[in-house]
């Protein structure tokens, strides 16, 4: 059965502080690893990784992703109150059938002002 | 373009009913999915459409169904509704199969009494 392992559940930081989210994975045919940000309902789309150590950026976040040891790390640099979020990790299998994702179940972050 | 819209926002049903909820796919895209979210845990794969058929299913129980319209809209039913059914039901639409990401709506919180 494919698993995707979320650490920590829950992190309180000030603001400021960086933060470095966990994602650890076993599933058959890997293909693509999925980053999503849920404020109050809908997630939303951050990154997608499929190459083991190519970095994605996008402004303070970043993600990399490791197929060797098979996890991946998401980091938010100089935090904001508006990052507070969940953040989920979610993994996409190759081959025929559904593209359904395998969700972690999510670290619940919390940046105090 | 019009992202992912769903209804109802919240509804309150009691253990035993029926309940339909509905899903409005992004324009120009084919496939939606359907995800279960519990409180505290991350989103679970209920089904997937494409092109009005069934493509793939999660581990969910018959009374878990679904439709796709040609207008590639969504309707997710469940019979017999048990207490273990609350939760945020989420739609996802991509634009074709086997696309990069999906994308996600808002949800529908179901609570079932």
């Amino acid at each position: 059965e494919d698993k995707v392992v979320q650490s920590p559940l829950s992190l309180v930081v000030h603001e400021g502080d960086t933060v470095t989210l966990n994602c650890s994975y076993e599933v058959t045919n890997f293909r693509s690893l999925l980053w999503y940000k849920q404020e109050k309902k809908a997630p939303t789309f951050l990154f997608m990784l499929t190459s083991s150590g190519i970095e994605k950026k996008s402004g303070r976040l970043s993600s990399i992703l490791d197929k060797k040891e098979l996890f991946s790390i998401l980091n938010i640099t100089a935090t904001q109150t508006g990052d507070s979020a969940i953040y989920l990790c979610a993994v996409q299998v190759a081959g025929g059938g559904a593209d359904g994702l395998t969700f972690g179940k999510g670290t619940h972050l919390i940046i105090q002002p | 373009e019009t992202g992912v819209t769903q209804s109802p926002t919240h509804l309150i049903k009691t253990r035993g009913q029926q309940v339909t909820l509905r899903c409005s796919s992004q324009s120009g895209h084919n496939t939606v999915s359907w995800y279960q979210q519990a409180l505290g845990q991350g989103p679970q794969f209920i089904f997937q459409y494409y092109r009005e058929e069934e493509n793939g299913r999660g581990n969910f129980p018959p009374r878990f169904s679904g439709l796709q319209f040609p207008n590639y809209s969504s309707e997710l039913n469940v019979n017999a509704l048990e207490l273990d059914d609350s939760a945020l039901y989420l739609c996802a639409s991509s634009p074709r199969l086997g696309a990069d990401t999906q994308y996600f709506g808002p949800g529908t919180r179901l609570t079932v009494l």
